[in-house]
């Protein structure tokens, strides 16, 4: 079973809307990690955001905020205000402890922002 | 503070040939990885390292082997090349723990002809 679910392969959004990229996850350890990464058509792997399993709120930088629902087990990024330069891949990931803290990736998100 | 950079960019083999991908992080992680990038299947770990002169075997890693001599870099080999081993690599590094990103080299496309 994937431990990482990206079930959206693609999606378009109008350039100054938001966007919500979805995320699951299967874990039954307490302690993990969520994150998400950008990869733009360059290439680079870019980190965005991070949740942690013990944090109350939900985390934000910026234009970007992580949605978790805990009992769900999701973790879905949102973009607010979508910008062209937003056009990209977008990979969940997750760590946790008993899995040694090696990450596992979900297969991802391709993102194109419309002007 | 260059971060995590790859060696080389690009490389053609053919069938049967050797190469070997380098990686080196300048962060004092001890955390090391190498992934694989084909379309539509994200990113596959091959083998990884969690500390210097340890190896460990990911998702994919028939056909690959690694080393990791000295805690800033982390080597990458593949003995007998084949067409299935065309792909994007990335190298990554990170501590440990649940709550550390990865960082990641700005990978190398491998083509097998």
């Amino acid at each position: 079973a994937q431990k990482i679910t990206q079930t959206q392969p693609g999606m378009f959004v109008q350039e100054k809307e938001a966007v919500t990229l979805d995320c699951t996850y299967d874990t039954s350890d307490p302690s993990y990690g969520l994150f998400w990464y950008k990869q733009p058509s360059s290439g680079e792997m870019i980190f965005l955001i991070y949740q942690g399993s013990y944090d109350q709120q939900n985390a934000t930088e910026g234009r970007y905020s992580l949605n978790f629902q805990k009992a769900r087990k999701s973790a879905n990024l949102v973009i607010s205000a979508s910008q062209l330069g937003d056009s990209a891949m977008y990979f969940c990931a997750m760590r946790e402890t008993g899995g040694s803290y090696i990450p596992t990736f979900g297969r991802g998100t391709s993102l194109i922002v419309h002007p | 503070n260059a971060g995590v950079t790859q060696t080389p960019k690009f490389r053609v083999l053919k069938t049967g040939q050797s190469m070997t991908l380098l990686c080196a992080q300048d962060m004092n992680h001890e955390y090391m990885y190498w992934y694989r990038q084909d379309p539509g299947m994200g990113l596959r770990l091959i083998h990884y390292s969690v500390g210097e002169g340890t190896t460990a075997k990911g998702e994919v890693p028939d056909g690959y082997n690694v080393s990791r001599l000295k805690k800033q870099n982390f080597l990458l080999g593949l003995e007998s090349a084949a067409p299935s081993q065309t792909s994007v690599y990335f190298c990554a590094s990170s501590s440990g723990g649940v709550g550390y990103e990865q960082y990641f080299g700005p990978g190398t496309r491998l083509t097998v002809t």
